[in-house]
């Protein structure tokens, strides 16, 4: 069984539709993150989360928003989808200890905005 | 601000050596990470080393780290088709914004 769950696996949807992405983990970390990949261009932090109460804007959140509706659960949505954020969206959890910010990812959801 | 560069593409035969380059701009970085991402999969943890080591292996897998000139390496010995994944970089500090900072990876394709 897979430790972080990314639904849905695909989506397509129109210009102004507003969509969320849900995330959820099975690993128990406190820290969650959802990323963009787009070609070439490696991956893109959108926000994050270090626990319940504690939600961070990454270098790319405008057009996005994000829930963190219980430690096991991090949604993003997209309030008016628009085609440049057709992409692959992934979320990652880390458990930050050791003083490590090992990842571990989704299988990813890829988005497309017509 | 974090920076991490990557050459975007490397092609090498089976069974030959495949060295994977990175440079980072964060002086203050802590562990630097190296992650592959087969098609249609998530990324994937593969190694990681600390910011006061300059060398880490794990069977086939050897991370070099240059301090001083900001540059991480990964060596794959033997490589395989299944090696066939793009790569990625990643840099994490605890000053700034706590979060890992991806390099564009780099794609490797291995000819059999």
């Amino acid at each position: 069984d897979a430790d972080v769950t990314q639904t849905p696996r695909n989506r397509i949807t129109k210009t102004g539709k507003r969509i969320m992405l849900e995330c959820s983990q099975t690993k128990g970390h406190d820290r969650m993150y959802w990323y963009r990949q787009d070609p070439g261009l490696g991956l893109q932090l959108i926000y994050y989360s270090f626990d319940v109460k504690d939600i961070n804007k990454g270098e790319i959140s405008d057009g996005y928003s994000v829930s963190r509706q219980a430690q096991a659960k991090f949604s993003l949505s997209l309030e008016s989808a628009i085609p440049n954020q057709t992409a692959l969206y992934f979320c990652a959890t880390s458990d930050g200890q050791g003083g490590r910010e090992t990842q571990y990812f989704g299988p990813g959801t890829r988005l497309l905005v017509l | 601000g974090e920076d991490v560069e990557q050459s975007l593409f490397l092609s090498v035969r089976e069974g030959d050596s495949s060295v994977i380059n990175c440079t980072y701009t964060d002086s203050s970085s802590t562990y630097l990470y190296w992650y592959k991402q087969e098609p249609g999969a998530g990324l994937q943890l593969l190694t990681y080393i600390f910011s006061n080591m300059d060398m880490k292996q794990d069977q086939r897998l050897t991370v070099l780290l240059n301090k001083k000139d900001k540059h991480l390496s990964l060596r794959i010995a033997d490589t395989q088709t299944g090696d066939s994944a793009i790569y990625f970089c990643a840099e994490f500090s605890y000053t700034g914004r706590r979060a890992l900072t991806f390099g564009s990876g780099t794609r490797l394709q291995v000819q059999p």
